[in-house]
């Protein structure tokens, strides 16, 4: 079956441009994650999207970041105004509800010039 | 002090040996544990999922809880070249939805 799908595959862009970053999640996955990796570094948790209750925006690093999700299906990851520092990776991670494991795209490897 | 804390190696190994890859943690609140592999540009892959103390077995794999200790390991038995990756933790309390992740392991296996 599908798994978590993320698009596009790597994104290089200018400092001070706008990025838009796609999930799609497993069919019927309740909850859906977004988390950012540096290189050589953990998992860094940005937001969590659980059905149509109010996102966990606690980790987003600050107001140029921002996500949306309609209802159960894809999510869309928005860096405004990007910086060198955003370069990393960015994973979405999926699961059936809070409480089950997560399972996760390939990511999005962005690149900031 | 962290959450999680999981000792980053780098972690290299003879083919055939037997791997401890281990975290702790601080919260006590933590009720569902797993292991993810992540291979060299790619998404994490869950490997064992655990709730509460004790063990499991999967194949070469075995996951093991100790919550009085607030420790967790991942034993690897017959390591092969392909379980050459990184490994990560990961943890869930009882409460709320937040998965806390270790920093990850990275092993290599060497034939």
């Amino acid at each position: 079956g599908a798994g978590v799908s993320q698009s596009p595959s790597n994104k290089v862009t200018e400092k001070g441009k706008d990025v838009e970053l796609r999930c799609d999640p497993i069919s019927g996955h309740t909850a859906l994650y977004w988390y950012r990796q540096r290189l050589g570094q953990g998992l860094e948790f940005l937001i969590y999207f659980q059905g149509n209750s109010a996102p966990d925006k606690s980790g987003l690093p600050s107001d140029r970041f921002s996500a949306e999700r309609t209802g159960e299906s894809v999510s869309t990851l928005t860096i405004q105004r990007t910086q060198q520092e955003d370069s990393a990776v960015y994973l979405c991670a999926s699961s059936a509800t809070g409480k089950q494991p997560q399972h996760f795209g390939d990511g999005t490897r962005l690149s900031i010039l | 002090q962290k959450e999680v804390e999981q000792d980053p190696g780098p972690l290299s190994v003879p083919e055939g040996a037997i791997v401890s890859l281990n975290c702790t943690y601080s919260n006590s609140a933590f009720q569902y544990f797993m292991w993810y592999r992540q291979y060299s540009r790619k998404g994490p892959e869950l490997l064992m999922y655990t709730y509460s103390s004790g063990n499991k077995e999967d194949g070469r794999f075995t996951a093991q809880v100790d919550k009085s200790s607030k420790y967790i390991s991942l034993f690897i038995r017959d390591s092969q070249p392909s379980d050459s990756a990184t490994y990560l933790c990961a943890m869930i309390p009882n409460t709320g939805n937040q998965f806390y992740f270790g920093t990850g392991t990275s092993l290599t296996v060497i034939p």
